[in-house]
Order: structure tokens, then sequence, then C-alpha cells
């Protein structure tokens, strides 16, 4: 089993819909990573938790540590928000920085 | 700043032949990663450094990868001899803290094709 587990794995959704990612993780964590990667692009982090609740635009990210949980949000998307959303967490113990990633959500948001 | 850099964007070469990737981190950052990414295996670390030096290289797949990091201005990873199933995007990041949170950033990636 993956220590860190996103759902959903792909999603399409209309342009202007409301979209949650969620990540899931079984280790003790430090902190918490949203990344996002356009096609053929590199990786842009978005934010970084650890704890409750960061905003930026229309991205507001969650984390609740005691369910070890957090989703991504966005608001009114916009077809440019197609991408690959990634979670990653850096473990409290046993790591000087080292990050786990998740498997990635690719969303495409139609016109 | 301009950002972690890394070089060449693009490499493609022939089975056997010794390939070096290259990544500048950020200024000040004194933490250095190199992750390679697959369709099959998504984000995988391969080796990190604190302070220039090697703290966790177990994700290094075999004894053809090697890396190094003379300087706190710039780390290389070497494959020798490169193989097809080398084929991939490799990523170098840096952050500032060992044990405390900074945020990462991550260089453009260097798209690896092995022929």
């Amino acid at each position: 089993k993956n220590e860190v587990e996103q759902s959903p794995q792909n999603l399409t959704a209309q342009e202007g819909e409301f979209i949650t990612i969620n990540c899931s993780y079984s280790v003790g964590i430090s902190a918490l990573h949203w990344l996002q990667q356009h096609p053929g692009g590199g990786i842009v982090s978005l934010f970084m938790l650890s704890s409750g609740k960061k905003k930026h635009g229309r991205l507001i990210a969650t984390i609740n540590i005691q369910e070890k949980h957090s989703s991504l949000h966005i608001t009114a998307s916009h077809p440019r928000d197609s991408a690959v959303y990634i979670c990653a967490v850096r473990a409290a113990v046993g790591s000087q920085g080292n990050l786990i990633f998740g498997k990635g959500t690719k969303l495409s948001v139609k016109p | 700043d301009a950002g972690v850099i890394q070089s060449p964007r693009h490499e493609v070469t022939e089975m056997g032949q010794e390939v070096t990737l290259r990544c500048k981190p950020i200024s000040g950052h004194n933490s250095l990663f190199w992750y390679r990414q697959t369709m099959m295996r998504g984000l995988e670390l391969l080796i990190y450094f604190n302070n220039n030096v090697p703290i966790d290289d177990s994700g290094m797949p075999e004894d053809r990868f090697s890396a190094k990091m003379p300087n706190a201005s710039f780390s290389t990873l070497k494959i020798q001899p490169s193989e097809p199933r080398d084929s991939a995007v490799y990523f170098c990041a840096s952050s500032l803290g060992g044990q405390r949170n900074y945020g990462y950033t991550f260089g453009s990636g260097t798209r690896l094709t092995v022929v």
C-alpha cells in the first residue's frame, strides 16, 4: 500500500465547476505539499501545509492532521487548470527533507 | 533568482553511452534532491544532499547511477552505461533547511531518452 494515496486518479470537469482532489497518507508528517505539473512541463509548488487551510486565488488547500487527510479545491475551474496535481508529504521522523509522493490526479477542464 | 536550473532540457542518447545531468540549486538552499518521474512509478527520490553531503541514496537504482555535489551551487547525476529503461524525466529540487519546513523549488526537468 502506498504511503500517499490520491483520488481520483483522473478527473474531467466542465469549465466553471468546483473541483476537489483528495489525499490520504499513512505516516506521521511534518508538512504536506500540493504540486502542479502541466503536460510536458515542470513541477510547481502550490501549497505547503502543516495545519488548517490555505488559499491562493481560486485554489484552497485544507488538511486534517488527525484524519491524515488533505483536500485541494479549485473554484470556478478553467481549462488552464488542466494539469496533474500531486500530493506529497514530508515524514515527521527519519527524514531530513525528502518528500513522499502520491501518484497524482490528472485534471482535465473542458470549455 | 532564476530558480533551480537544470541542463540539458532534453537528452537523447544511445544505449551504453554515459549521460550527465546537471543542476544548479537556488542560492542559499542547502538541500538538493534528485527525482525521477516515469508513467509507471510516478515521482521517485533517487538521492538527496544536505550541505553538499549525500544523506540518502537508497533510491539510486544501481551502480550505474552516481551523483555528486562538489559545492553548494552545483550537482550532477551520471548514468554510465545508460539503458533504455533509464528513459524518464529527471527533476532536481532544492530547499532551505533540514529539519525545518521550507518549500521546495523544482527545476524544469531533463527528459532523457535512451534508444
